[in-house]
């Protein structure tokens, strides 16, 4: 059960597209279609963003998508925003009722 | 409108136990999974229990090595973290985290509840 790998840092500027990578093992990211994205501003509970690689729960942003290729599944943020400035984590199901999150990225809205 | 409430977090010595209670609200909660997450201060989230809507399947992180039961009370809609052997490792917010009916993904969360290991 080690943790994905994400980016420590992304950075952009408003209004600039940016994509988190997070990178797994053929036991979690690569072996399920069960990578969810959360989003998490300081001193807050996390969000949920993406569930699925890439479905948008109702309410959440247009902006945000997710995507997989392989071992690595993605978040990308369109027409970043003040607002989307926070710690970004993405989740994998790793078998046997198991789960791992990512390291965790922080975005910074430049 | 869902409610999940931790409680339960402080200060423990170090070789100590502590009990985390989470309250839920707003949903049937004999239909989901549920979980408990931690965070440590300036650290990632982690992953570290499960337990079936009734309560016969529990599954943990295996960094816990067995220190760590997850239950839970369906009468009185709350679900349990027993922690053992606490080490100033355990510090962290704990958050409960209610599981979605339709796919592998926490669709709640509780705004957790922080526990100190110290001295």
């Amino acid at each position: 059960q080690s943790a994905l790998t994400q980016p420590a840092s992304v950075s952009g500027s408003p209004g600039q597209s940016i994509t988190i990578s997070c990178t797994g093992t053929s036991s979690d990211v690569g072996n399920y279609n069960l990578v969810s994205w959360y989003q998490q501003h300081p001193g807050k509970a996390p969000k949920l963003m993406i569930c699925e690689d890439n479905k948008r729960p109702s309410g959440v942003s247009t902006r945000f998508s997710g995507s997989k290729s392989g071992n690595t599944a993605s978040l990308t943020i369109s027409g970043l925003q003040a607002e989307d400035e926070a710690d970004y984590y993405c989740c994998s199901y790793a078998g046997s009722s198991t789960y791992v999150f990512g390291t965790g990225t922080k975005v910074t809205v430049l | 409108q869902v409610q999940l409430v931790e409680s339960g977090g402080g200060v423990v010595q170090p070789g100590r136990s502590l009990r985390l209670s989470c309250a839920a609200s707003g949903f049937v909660f004999t239909n989901y999974v549920m979980h408990w997450v931690r965070q440590a201060p300036g650290k990632g989230l982690e992953w570290l229990a499960v337990i079936s809507y009734d309560g016969n399947n529990k599954y943990y992180a295996d960094s816990l090595k067995g220190r760590f039961t997850i239950s839970r009370d369906n009468s009185k809609n709350m679900f349990y973290l027993q922690m053992n052997s606490l080490g100033a490792d355990d510090t962290a917010v704990y958050f409960c985290a209610k599981f979605s009916s339709s796919g592998y993904y926490f669709d709640y969360w509780g705004q957790g509840t922080l526990v100190t290991v110290s001295s």
